[in-house]
């Protein structure tokens, strides 16, 4: 499959526990978060999105967290599944238009 | 409603010579931009097309180089290939016109690009 990155954070869970994924953006003015999930051999999925104005969202199985204080982003899956496993990234919106600046990614290893 | 689609999935080239990629965003959608992915930067921002007018560009050579056409299908253009140009090349199509708009991008499935 492709390779998205040899050399990610990985983070290893166990089938049904809950993970959390964290990422830091670095500027101030961003104002729309995404994160996203990567299989091999696919783009990048849509998974949640936040505004700036907002600290928490919340959708099936996945709730994301902005601290725009300390200009930090999270994702929580719940009760991750076998079919969870991927590389996430977290990516910002700066500026007017849609050009998105990615993070590294992290990849998620689940056990069953 | 059918997907973003990129032809082709897969291409080897030789280096010097160019290559042009395709991308049909979804439908309705204006907004097309371009990523490439390696192992190495990861994913970064090519340039943004709205309305068959580049509205962004990232940091890369003058090498790289796209258009959109009035049905919003885009291509982007390298020339004169390298090495390092070896890489996953991501489109992505956005509903979002306005930029106070906030809309997620989906992306296609990509090409992949061997320079050999």
């Amino acid at each position: 499959g492709e390779s998205v990155g040899l050399h990610l954070p990985t983070l290893s869970v166990q089938e049904g526990d809950n993970s959390i994924i964290n990422c830091a953006y670095s500027n101030s003015a961003s104002d729309y978060f995404i994160w996203y999930k990567q299989e091999s051999g696919k783009g990048p999925q849509f998974i949640i999105d936040i505004r700036s104005n907002m600290d928490k969202r919340q959708g099936q199985r996945v709730t994301v967290l902005l601290n725009k204080t300390v200009k930090h982003l999270s994702l929580q899956i719940a009760a991750t599944q076998p079919g969870d496993s991927a590389v996430y990234f977290c990516a910002e919106r700066r500026n007017a238009g849609n050009m998105l600046t990615f993070g590294g990614g992290t990849r998620l290893m689940v056990k069953p | 409603k059918a997907g973003v689609t990129q032809t082709p999935r897969y291409l080897i080239k030789t280096r010097g010579q160019q290559v042009t990629l395709s991308c049909s965003p979804i439908s309705g959608h204006r907004s097309v931009s371009w990523y490439q992915q390696t192992p190495g930067q990861g994913l970064q921002f090519l340039f943004e097309y709205f309305s068959e007018t580049q509205r962004n560009k990232g940091n890369f050579p003058g090498r790289f180089s796209g258009r959109q056409f009035s049905n919003s299908r885009s291509e982007m253009n390298v020339s004169t290939l390298e090495l390092g140009d070896s890489a996953l090349y991501l489109c992505a199509s956005n509903p979002g016109s306005s930029p106070g708009m906030n809309t997620e991008a989906f992306f296609g499935q990509g090409t992949r690009l061997t320079v050999v």
